[in-house]
C-alpha cells in the first residue's frame, strides 16, 4: 500500500546538536515532497518542498532536505536546533492516490523537543 | 496576507448534537482539503475537493460526516450525530492544484478544536 513513513517518533535534542529526521516514501511515480512544521498550538505550515531539479532544498529557518530517489527518501536536516524549533514535523507526498486522484499524504509526524 | 479562515475555533458540544464546521479557503484557490488530527491518529485525510467537486471522501465516515462546498468561498464539514470519538482538531487547507500549477502546496487554517462530552 501507498504510504509515508516517519521513524522517529519523539526525538529529544539540547541546543546547537544537529537534527536528521527520516521520511520515506513507497510511491513508486513521480511525487512533490514537502516537509510541514506545526508549533505547539498553531497550525500546519510549510517548511521546504521539492519537486525537480536540484535535489538538496533549503527551507526556512535552515533547514534543508535531500531526496534520495533511489531510496524513496526526503529527509530533513538542520545543523544546529534552536529551543524555537520545538515543534512537530510532518513529512508529506502529493501523489496519485489509489483512487487514482492525487492527493497530499502525510505522515505520522515526528515530535522535536529542543532542550535549552 | 490571505490564509484560509476556519469558524469555529473551539467547539464545545454534547454526543447527538449537529456540529457544522465552516472553511474559507484562499481566494483562487482551486482545491480543498479537510483533515483531522488526534493524538492516537495523526494527521487524517476525510475529504477533498477541486473547483468544488468532491474528488475523494473515502477517508470519511459516510454515516455521520458529510462535506460540501456550496460556493467557491465556503467548504463546510458536517458531523450528525456528533460522537464522543470525533473530538479532533479540524483543520482545513487549499491551494491551487492541477495543470501546469500542480504545486502540491497546501495552506491551513487555524483549525477547529472539536470536544464532543
Amino acid at each position: 500500500a501507498q504510504s509515508v513513513s516517519q521513524h522517529n517518533h519523539h526525538v529529544i535534542l539540547s541546543e546547537a546538536a544537529s537534527l536528521e529526521l527520516g521520511c520515506n516514501y513507497s510511491y513508486g511515480g513521480t511525487v512533490n515532497l514537502f516537509w510541514y512544521v506545526q508549533y505547539p498550538g498553531q497550525h500546519l505550515q510549510l517548511l521546504l518542498k521539492y519537486f525537480s531539479g536540484d535535489p538538496l532544498v533549503k527551507g526556512i529557518k535552515g533547514f534543508e532536505a535531500e531526496f534520495i530517489k533511489s531510496k524513496f527518501s526526503f529527509n530533513l536536516r538542520k545543523p544546529s536546533v534552536q529551543w524555537s524549533d520545538t515543534a512537530e514535523y510532518f513529512c508529506a507526498v502529493n501523489a496519485e492516490k489509489d483512487t487514482g486522484r492525487r492527493a497530499l499524504t502525510f505522515g505520522s509526524g515526528t515530535r522535536l523537543q529542543v532542550q535549552p | 496576507d490571505a490564509r484560509v479562515t476556519q469558524t469555529p475555533r473551539d467547539k464545545v458540544t454534547e454526543m447527538g448534537q449537529e456540529v457544522t464546521m465552516r472553511c474559507q479557503p484562499i481566494l483562487g484557490h482551486n482545491t480543498v482539503f479537510w483533515y483531522r488530527q488526534t493524538m492516537m491518529q495523526g494527521l487524517e485525510l476525510l475529504a477533498y475537493f477541486r473547483n468544488r467537486a468532491p474528488l475523494d471522501d473515502s477517508g470519511m465516515p459516510k454515516d455521520r460526516f458529510s462535506a460540501e462546498m456550496p460556493d467557491a468561498t465556503l467548504a463546510t464539514l458536517k458531523i450528525q450525530p456528533s460522537e464522543p470519538r470525533d473530538s479532533a482538531v479540524y483543520f482545513c487547507a487549499s491551494g491551487f492544484w492541477g495543470g501546469h500549477r500542480n504545486t502540491g502546496e497546501l495552506f491551513f487554517g487555524e483549525g477547529s478544536r472539536l470536544t464532543v462530552l
